[in-house]
């Protein structure tokens, strides 16, 4: 069985600051780890993904995360936020490489002050 | 443009009726989904098809129809058995990139039931 928790359903920064949006995971496999970005009305776009390989995985937007299997952890950062980096972001655990077969995480809303 | 279309963006049905949700792919992509979305948490599997003219029940599908007749099409059902129906509706596709399934999802339906 595989299960997502993202810790705090809301973040807010100011803009410039760091990004931090933690994810935890249970997966009874090695996992493949994702997160993605939705925007109001939208549906979901990815941001980065974890297969196997190196366990610091860049994806778009500037956005980072780092798996960390001791700590069971893929939490999601960018040095310096935007004000278009305001969204909601899921964490998505996988425990084949069906993604389609994926559990989500609840969100967490970012927010971005000026 | 390649992408995955929904239709429509806002649906509003009175309650005992049936209504479908439109979801067409022009990606090439053998894999569809249909996740349901509430409030504060994560999105959920109703139905997902690997390919044409076979799907398969996720993990809420109870009160939920779907149809797989074509490659590019994947309409969804919602059925009066459904008694909590208002929310917002996913649909995606995938494919196979570098070993690892990658989604991509359309723009959403959210449903309201009056």
């Amino acid at each position: 069985a595989q299960s997502v928790t993202q810790l705090g359903s809301h973040v807010s920064v100011s803009e410039g600051a760091l990004v931090l949006l933690r994810c935890n995971y249970s997966s009874s496999v090695p996992p493949y780890l994702f997160w993605y970005v939705q925007y109001p009305n939208q549906g979901l776009q990815l941001l980065l993904k974890y297969t196997t390989g190196a366990t610091l995985v860049k994806g778009i937007n500037g956005f980072e995360a780092e798996f960390k299997k001791s700590e069971t952890s893929f939490h999601l950062t960018k040095p310096s936020a935007h004000m278009s980096d305001a969204a909601e972001y899921f964490c998505a655990v996988s425990e084949g490489t069906n993604a389609g077969k994926s559990t989500f995480g609840d969100g967490t809303t970012l927010t971005v002050k000026p | 443009d390649g992408g995955i279309t929904q239709s429509p963006k806002y649906l509003f049905r009175k309650e005992g009726q049936n209504v479908t949700l439109s979801c067409e792919q022009n990606l090439n992509h053998d894999a569809m989904y249909w996740y349901r979305q509430d409030p504060g948490q994560g999105l959920r599997l109703i139905y997902y098809s690997q390919i044409v003219n076979d799907f398969q029940k996720g993990d809420i599908a109870e009160g939920y129809s779907v149809s797989r007749e074509k490659k590019e099409s994947f309409p969804l059902t919602v059925t009066s058995a459904q008694k909590n129906p208002t929310a917002f509706y996913l649909c995606a596709s995938s494919a196979l990139l570098s070993g690892q399934e990658t989604q991509y999802f359309g723009p959403g339906t959210r449903l309201l039931v009056l």
